[in-house]
């Protein structure tokens, strides 16, 4: 069973500050994907990284991939009071087949950025 | 272009009674799956299918849950009879190639009395 530690579980900053939320697992993924969840929503996607070592910038948000593809990190640059929400990710397993196409969720990091 | 409805968004039932809940993918989407999200844990997933044919139900947590999708389209998922521990948001989602992005539909609070 694959498993995605996700942390912290909730963060709670002023505006402007900056953040970092974190994904890791003994598992390998082929990819990891961040969502972000408004109240009343489902998840909707942020970005998708594939190859291990990479980096996606969207805007003020910065995605890693970790080497070894068992790890990822969002940091939020200077944050807004928009960038509230719930913040998830998601990794697709390494292996084909049966059930390579399930997605593993982490618990998630509810975000609150006070003006 | 509609995305992935869900129907109802809210069902609160008693103990031993029967929810069926409804997913319509995005028009044209082969993929569809089902997700679920118990209180305090993780989204977590439960099966999906190619069109009318069940692809991966290893999530499926017993017996009681039957899920359907009958001629491709939309899908049911039926929890006969429901139980306490069968509480929380009930997510589907649909892509057109498995290695497509997900798109998530609303969810639906099911609470179980």
């Amino acid at each position: 069973t694959q498993l995605l530690e996700q942390s912290p579980q909730f963060l709670s900053i002023q505006e402007g500050e900056n953040l970092t939320v974190y994904c890791n697992s003994s598992s390998v993924f082929s990819s990891l994907q961040w969502y972000r969840q408004e109240p009343g929503e489902g998840p909707v996607l942020l970005v998708t990284v594939v190859t291990g070592g990479e980096v996606k910038k969207l805007k003020r948000l910065t995605f890693q991939f970790g080497d070894a593809r068992k790890d990822s990190s969002l940091h939020i640059t200077a944050a807004q009071p928009g960038d509230t929400g719930l913040y998830l990710c998601a990794g697709r397993p390494a292996y084909s087949g049966a059930g390579s196409y399930q997605l593993t969720f982490g618990k998630g990091t509810k975000l609150s950025v006070i003006p | 272009e509609a995305g992935v409805t869900q129907f109802p968004s809210h069902s609160v039932i008693e103990k031993g009674q029967t929810v069926t809940l409804r997913c319509d993918p995005i028009s044209g989407h082969d993929n569809l799956y089902w997700y679920r999200r118990v209180m305090g844990k993780e989204i977590k997933f439960l099966l999906h299918f190619v069109k009318e044919s069940k692809q991966d139900e290893s999530g499926m947590p017993n017996n009681r849950f039957l899920a359907e999708r009958t001629g491709g389209t939309y899908s049911t998922l039926k929890v006969q009879p429901a139980e306490l521990e069968d509480s929380g948001v009930y997510f589907c989602a649909s892509n057109g190639g498995y290695d497509n992005e997900q798109f998530f539909g609303p969810g639906t609070r099911l609470t179980v009395l």
